[in-house]
Protein backbone atom coordinates (compact mmCIF):
# COMPACT_ATOMS: atom_id res chain seq x y z
CA UNK A 1 0.00 0.00 0.00
CA UNK A 2 1.64 3.16 -0.86
CA UNK A 3 1.56 5.61 2.00
CA UNK A 4 0.99 9.67 1.45
CA UNK A 5 2.57 11.82 3.75
CA UNK A 6 1.36 15.97 3.91
CA UNK A 7 3.63 18.34 4.95
CA UNK A 8 3.69 20.68 6.78
CA UNK A 9 0.05 20.18 8.81
CA UNK A 10 -0.99 23.29 9.69
CA UNK A 11 -0.32 26.32 7.55
CA UNK A 12 -0.78 29.73 8.86
CA UNK A 13 -1.11 32.33 6.75
CA UNK A 14 -3.28 35.77 5.52
CA UNK A 15 -5.28 36.16 2.50
CA UNK A 16 -3.01 37.40 -0.74
CA UNK A 17 0.11 35.50 0.64
CA UNK A 18 1.07 32.20 -1.14
CA UNK A 19 0.95 28.55 0.09
CA UNK A 20 3.14 25.91 -0.67
CA UNK A 21 1.93 22.29 0.38
CA UNK A 22 3.29 19.22 0.12
CA UNK A 23 2.82 15.47 -0.70
CA UNK A 24 5.64 12.85 -0.22
CA UNK A 25 4.91 9.23 -1.63
CA UNK A 26 5.98 5.97 -0.11
CA UNK A 27 6.99 5.10 -3.49
CA UNK A 28 6.83 6.11 -6.61
CA UNK A 29 3.33 7.42 -8.06
CA UNK A 30 4.55 8.70 -11.70
CA UNK A 31 2.04 11.45 -12.06
CA UNK A 32 -0.63 10.01 -10.78
CA UNK A 33 -1.66 11.69 -8.13
CA UNK A 34 -4.45 14.20 -7.55
CA UNK A 35 -5.17 17.20 -5.16
CA UNK A 36 -8.70 17.93 -3.24
CA UNK A 37 -9.50 20.99 -0.72
CA UNK A 38 -12.76 20.01 1.58
CA UNK A 39 -14.62 22.83 4.19
CA UNK A 40 -16.09 21.91 6.50
CA UNK A 41 -19.11 20.04 6.90
CA UNK A 42 -18.77 19.40 2.97
CA UNK A 43 -17.37 16.24 0.27
CA UNK A 44 -13.97 16.91 -0.63
CA UNK A 45 -13.48 18.66 -4.00
CA UNK A 46 -11.30 17.57 -6.90
CA UNK A 47 -8.24 20.44 -7.60
CA UNK A 48 -6.31 18.92 -9.29
CA UNK A 49 -5.74 15.37 -10.81
CA UNK A 50 -2.58 13.74 -12.49
CA UNK A 51 -0.19 15.69 -10.74
CA UNK A 52 -0.51 19.53 -13.00
CA UNK A 53 -3.70 19.14 -14.52
CA UNK A 54 -6.61 21.65 -13.08
CA UNK A 55 -10.07 20.03 -13.01
CA UNK A 56 -13.25 21.91 -14.65
CA UNK A 57 -13.81 25.17 -13.04
CA UNK A 58 -10.84 25.46 -10.49
CA UNK A 59 -8.98 28.98 -10.61
CA UNK A 60 -5.97 29.77 -11.91
CA UNK A 61 -4.50 30.26 -8.57
CA UNK A 62 -3.93 26.67 -8.18
CA UNK A 63 -1.24 24.63 -9.25
CA UNK A 64 0.47 21.60 -8.70
CA UNK A 65 3.73 20.07 -9.60
CA UNK A 66 6.16 17.17 -9.09
CA UNK A 67 6.19 13.51 -10.37
CA UNK A 68 7.78 9.97 -8.66
CA UNK A 69 7.42 10.94 -4.90
CA UNK A 70 7.45 14.46 -4.41
CA UNK A 71 4.32 16.39 -5.18
CA UNK A 72 3.37 20.23 -4.55
CA UNK A 73 0.39 22.33 -4.28
CA UNK A 74 0.99 25.87 -4.90
CA UNK A 75 -2.03 28.45 -4.57
CA UNK A 76 -0.10 31.64 -5.84
CA UNK A 77 -2.75 33.92 -3.56
CA UNK A 78 -4.94 32.67 -0.98
CA UNK A 79 -8.67 34.04 -1.18
CA UNK A 80 -10.79 34.33 1.93
CA UNK A 81 -12.40 31.14 0.47
CA UNK A 82 -9.55 28.89 0.16
CA UNK A 83 -8.57 28.64 4.16
CA UNK A 84 -9.32 25.00 3.68
CA UNK A 85 -8.28 21.47 4.69
CA UNK A 86 -6.44 19.61 1.76
CA UNK A 87 -5.48 16.11 0.47
CA UNK A 88 -3.71 14.56 -2.13
CA UNK A 89 -4.71 11.16 -3.40
CA UNK A 90 -2.66 8.68 -5.88
CA UNK A 91 -3.82 6.16 -8.48
CA UNK A 92 -0.79 4.79 -9.47
CA UNK A 93 -0.76 1.40 -7.36
CA UNK A 94 -3.73 -0.06 -6.32
CA UNK A 95 -6.32 -1.18 -4.81
CA UNK A 96 -6.32 0.62 -2.28
CA UNK A 97 -6.51 3.79 -3.73
CA UNK A 98 -4.90 5.88 -0.67
CA UNK A 99 -5.26 9.71 0.28
CA UNK A 100 -2.92 11.55 2.28
CA UNK A 101 -3.22 12.89 5.99
CA UNK A 102 -4.27 16.08 4.84
CA UNK A 103 -2.91 19.57 5.49
CA UNK A 104 -4.69 22.80 6.57
CA UNK A 105 -4.24 26.23 5.76
CA UNK A 106 -5.22 28.54 8.58
CA UNK A 107 -5.90 31.94 8.44
CA UNK A 108 -3.36 34.18 10.23
CA UNK B 1 -24.91 18.18 -14.09
CA UNK B 2 -24.11 14.90 -12.19
CA UNK B 3 -25.79 14.83 -8.96
CA UNK B 4 -25.29 12.12 -6.10
CA UNK B 5 -28.03 11.85 -3.35
CA UNK B 6 -27.20 9.87 -0.12
CA UNK B 7 -29.73 8.18 2.44
CA UNK B 8 -29.79 10.11 5.85
CA UNK B 9 -28.12 9.64 9.18
CA UNK B 10 -27.97 6.01 10.96
CA UNK B 11 -27.19 5.45 14.65
CA UNK B 12 -26.33 1.49 14.79
CA UNK B 13 -25.44 -1.13 17.51
CA UNK B 14 -21.65 -2.74 17.85
CA UNK B 15 -21.80 -6.22 16.04
CA UNK B 16 -24.93 -4.48 13.30
CA UNK B 17 -24.75 -3.89 9.51
CA UNK B 18 -25.79 -0.35 7.75
CA UNK B 19 -26.76 -0.23 4.35
CA UNK B 20 -26.15 3.47 2.74
CA UNK B 21 -27.57 4.43 -0.51
CA UNK B 22 -26.62 7.09 -3.26
CA UNK B 23 -28.70 7.83 -6.19
CA UNK B 24 -27.07 9.02 -9.28
CA UNK B 25 -28.63 11.71 -11.89
CA UNK B 26 -27.85 13.81 -14.28
CA UNK B 27 -25.67 11.14 -16.57
CA UNK B 28 -25.93 7.63 -17.62
CA UNK B 29 -25.28 5.83 -14.39
CA UNK B 30 -24.59 2.29 -16.13
CA UNK B 31 -21.47 4.63 -17.46
CA UNK B 32 -20.13 5.75 -13.96
CA UNK B 33 -17.31 3.99 -11.95
CA UNK B 34 -19.21 4.28 -8.07
CA UNK B 35 -16.57 4.26 -5.40
CA UNK B 36 -17.13 4.94 -1.65
CA UNK B 37 -14.99 6.68 0.75
CA UNK B 38 -14.92 7.11 4.31
CA UNK B 39 -14.07 9.67 6.57
CA UNK B 40 -13.56 9.28 10.97
CA UNK B 41 -13.87 12.57 12.46
CA UNK B 42 -10.45 14.73 12.18
CA UNK B 43 -8.76 11.78 9.89
CA UNK B 44 -8.05 11.90 5.94
CA UNK B 45 -10.63 9.93 3.64
CA UNK B 46 -10.48 6.34 3.35
CA UNK B 47 -10.73 4.29 0.10
CA UNK B 48 -13.49 1.13 0.83
CA UNK B 49 -14.13 -0.18 -2.51
CA UNK B 50 -15.79 0.62 -6.14
CA UNK B 51 -18.60 -0.70 -8.82
CA UNK B 52 -18.93 -0.65 -12.12
CA UNK B 53 -22.69 -1.23 -12.47
CA UNK B 54 -22.50 -2.01 -16.41
CA UNK B 55 -20.91 -4.85 -15.81
CA UNK B 56 -21.43 -5.50 -12.04
CA UNK B 57 -17.84 -5.39 -11.03
CA UNK B 58 -16.56 -4.34 -7.89
CA UNK B 59 -12.76 -3.53 -6.13
CA UNK B 60 -12.32 -3.41 -2.76
CA UNK B 61 -9.99 -2.68 -0.61
CA UNK B 62 -8.31 -5.66 2.11
CA UNK B 63 -9.59 -3.83 4.76
CA UNK B 64 -13.00 -3.84 4.37
CA UNK B 65 -13.16 -7.02 2.01
CA UNK B 66 -14.55 -9.13 4.40
CA UNK B 67 -17.73 -7.01 5.78
CA UNK B 68 -17.92 -4.14 2.93
CA UNK B 69 -20.27 -5.41 -0.13
CA UNK B 70 -21.20 -2.72 -2.60
CA UNK B 71 -24.34 -3.45 -4.75
CA UNK B 72 -25.78 -1.69 -7.64
CA UNK B 73 -29.59 -1.03 -9.12
CA UNK B 74 -29.59 0.19 -12.48
CA UNK B 75 -33.18 0.31 -12.79
CA UNK B 76 -32.89 2.90 -10.48
CA UNK B 77 -29.58 4.38 -10.64
CA UNK B 78 -28.60 3.69 -6.80
CA UNK B 79 -25.69 1.98 -5.37
CA UNK B 80 -25.36 0.56 -2.26
CA UNK B 81 -22.88 0.18 0.10
CA UNK B 82 -23.39 -2.61 3.39
CA UNK B 83 -20.45 -2.83 5.80
CA UNK B 84 -21.14 -5.49 8.30
CA UNK B 85 -20.04 -6.57 12.02
CA UNK B 86 -19.90 -2.87 12.93
CA UNK B 87 -17.73 -1.53 15.67
CA UNK B 88 -17.06 1.80 17.16
CA UNK B 89 -14.28 2.67 14.78
CA UNK B 90 -16.64 2.44 11.91
CA UNK B 91 -18.18 5.87 12.76
CA UNK B 92 -17.34 7.99 10.21
CA UNK B 93 -19.12 10.21 6.94
CA UNK B 94 -19.22 7.59 4.10
CA UNK B 95 -19.68 9.07 1.07
CA UNK B 96 -20.04 8.16 -2.81
CA UNK B 97 -17.68 9.54 -5.25
CA UNK B 98 -17.89 9.27 -9.09
CA UNK B 99 -14.39 8.62 -10.89
CA UNK B 100 -13.39 11.74 -13.05
CA UNK B 101 -13.97 10.53 -17.21
CA UNK B 102 -13.94 13.07 -19.77
CA UNK B 103 -15.25 10.73 -22.42
CA UNK B 104 -11.59 10.37 -23.65
CA UNK B 105 -9.94 9.03 -20.58
CA UNK B 106 -11.40 7.41 -17.32
CA UNK B 107 -9.22 8.06 -13.99
CA UNK B 108 -9.28 6.91 -10.45
CA UNK B 109 -10.16 10.43 -9.01
CA UNK B 110 -13.38 11.50 -8.01
CA UNK B 111 -14.96 14.95 -9.78
CA UNK B 112 -18.80 14.14 -8.01
CA UNK B 113 -19.25 13.33 -4.46
CA UNK B 114 -22.58 12.98 -2.66
CA UNK B 115 -23.18 14.53 0.55
CA UNK B 116 -21.65 12.58 3.07
CA UNK B 117 -23.94 10.03 5.55
CA UNK B 118 -22.50 10.32 9.19
CA UNK B 119 -22.95 6.32 10.53
CA UNK B 120 -22.38 5.95 14.34
CA UNK B 121 -21.72 2.92 15.71
CA UNK B 122 -22.30 3.07 19.61
CA UNK B 123 -24.14 0.72 22.39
Amino acid sequence: EIVLTQSPATLSLSPGERATLSCRASQSVHSYLAWYQQKPGQAPRLLIYDASNRATGIPARFSGSGSGTDFTLTISSLEPEDFAVYYCQQRANWPPLTFGGGSKVEMK
Amino acid sequence: QVQLVQSGAEVKKPGSSVKVSCKASGGSFSDYYINWVRQAPGQGPEWMGRIIPMVDTTNYAQKFQARVTITADKSTSTAYMELSSLRSEDTAVYYCAKERDDGVERMEFFDYWGQGTLVTVSS
